[in-house]
């Protein structure tokens, strides 16, 4: 258990849809990062917040939005979904601050999302 | 451009084989870090060794070991006498020190089978 939650761990909607991912981090860590995974383009960085700032983007869909709250936890925030946002979403969580590319990130077991 | 290349797809050996995954990177940074996670098949990611640039000391933790070789840019893991519960999809994944993000980059991932 890597100490890294997120809720839920299943999603079926459908097409058009929003949904709201969420992640609580490990006690003690700054820092959390929401990766995406699918057969065709592997597992890709979405977005890095720390302390509650947006710290990092990667190839974030505009329909895509992420915030983290005063109490760490974070939430990713997908809208008008099409069939082709279906995957497995994983929040991670390292402790943060000077040195981040250093720390290791712990990853939740993820949200499988499936937009039919 | 920073990217990770991870050219074995899938790998399959049958129990005590040792087998070992190539893991080449590219990056123009000259500090950066370097780690290996794996995935079983219960989905979650789970860390296994972090390397930073500046340490190019061969790492051996029980089976498993990792050459880090920056004459070539590649960090191969190598598990000795294989086990079933060494089966999962193995990635590599590189931070780049300028970011100070965290952010990791990874390979497309090689899935190693091991047969009883």
């Amino acid at each position: 258990d890597s100490g890294v939650t997120q809720t839920p761990k299943h999603l079926i909607t459908a097409t058009g849809q929003r949904v709201t991912l969420r992640c609580s981090p490990r006690s003690g860590d700054l820092s959390v990062y929401w990766y995406q995974q699918s057969l065709d383009q592997g597992l890709q960085f979405l977005i890095q917040y720390y302390n509650g700032e947006e710290r990092a983007k990667g190839n974030i869909l505009e329909r895509f939005s992420a915030q983290q709250f005063p109490d760490l936890h974070s939430e990713l925030n997908l809208s008008s979904l099409e069939l082709g946002d279906s995957a497995l979403y994983f929040c991670a969580s390292s402790v943060g601050g000077s040195g981040t590319s250093y720390n290791e990130q712990f990853f939740g077991p993820g949200t499988r999302l499936t937009v039919l | 451009a920073q990217k990770v290349t991870q050219a074995q797809t899938e790998i399959s050996v049958v129990e005590k084989e040792d087998v070992t995954l190539d893991c080449v990177y590219e990056t123009r940074d000259t500090t950066y870090y370097l780690f290996w996670y794996k995935q079983p098949p219960s989905g979650e990611l789970v860390f296994l060794i972090r390397r930073n640039s500046f340490d190019e000391q061969n790492e051996i933790s029980g089976r498993y070991s990792w050459n880090f070789q920056k004459s070539t840019s590649s960090f191969n893991f190598t598990i000795t006498a294989s086990q079933v519960v060494d089966s999962a999809v193995y990635f590599c994944a590189l931070s780049e020190g300028s970011s100070n993000t965290g952010k990791l980059i990874f390979g497309q991932g090689t899935t190693l089978q091991v047969k009883p």
